[in-house]
């Protein structure tokens, strides 16, 4: 099972700042990590996935990098709709599919 | 527009069963495989199940293996989850969804709370 580790678990930033969230698998998933962002009472929603293609509607100011094992979503410029929690997934060995921890992404 | 409903979560008391369900809408259901993932409270998400577009090929992880059975229906476009031998461990948000290829999809989630 490859296991994804997310740092940190909780990061406290203004708004307008740039967020930083790291993501790393226990083995290589080449470039097959796909990145969510999930509120309260919400379903989850894709942001990124094939590790930096950012998905239908989602604002540019969201990116992804990384492969094989170091992954990192960038938010450039925090806005309000961004605070939630962040999920990292591999979908490159499985089953099982597997999920990060997750990253709450806070106001400051 | 593409889009998965479940229905079927409530409230049910330890070592019952529930069903839950799934219609999609807006794409080729029958073309994919489909997904059962899961959040109990303050919790993340946990993959629970799998099963192969034409329904022949399934996995499930090792927590609900034996208890949970998936299944599908392609002509109703149609994903069901059968719950059975419930545990307080298995009160959670139930989500279908397809995260295994691109388009990513994900259902809104139906609550099952499992309480005497």
């Amino acid at each position: 099972e490859i296991v994804l580790t997310q740092s940190p678990g909780t990061l406290s930033v203004s708004p307008g700042e740039r967020a930083t969230l790291s993501c790393r698998a226990s083995q290589s998933v080449g470039t097959n990590l796909a990145w969510h962002q999930h509120k309260p009472g919400q379903a989850p929603r894709l942001l990124i996935y094939r590790a930096s293609s950012r998905a239908a509607g989602v604002p540019d100011r969201f990116s992804g990098s990384g492969s094989g094992t170091e992954f990192t979503l960038t938010i450039s410029s925090l806005q309000s709709d961004d605070f939630a929690v962040y999920y990292c997934q591999q979908y490159y060995s499985w089953p099982p599919l597997t999920f990060g921890g997750g990253t709450k992404v806070q106001i400051k | 527009q593409m889009h998965l409903v479940e229905s079927g979560g409530g409230v049910v008391q330890p070592g019952g069963s529930l069903i839950l369900a799934c219609e999609a809408s807006g794409f080729s259901f029958s073309s994919y495989g489909m997904h059962w993932v899961r959040q109990a409270p303050d919790k993340g998400l946990e993959w629970l199940a799998f099963i192969h577009y034409d329904g022949t090929i399934k996995h499930y992880a090792d927590s609900v293996k034996g208890r949970f059975t998936i299944s599908r229906d392609n002509s109703k476009n149609t994903l069901s989850l059968q719950m059975n031998g419930l545990r307080d461990e298995d009160t959670a948000v139930y989500y279908c969804a397809k995260v295994d290829s691109s388009p990513f999809i994900w259902g809104q989630g139906t609550m099952v709370a499992v309480s005497s």
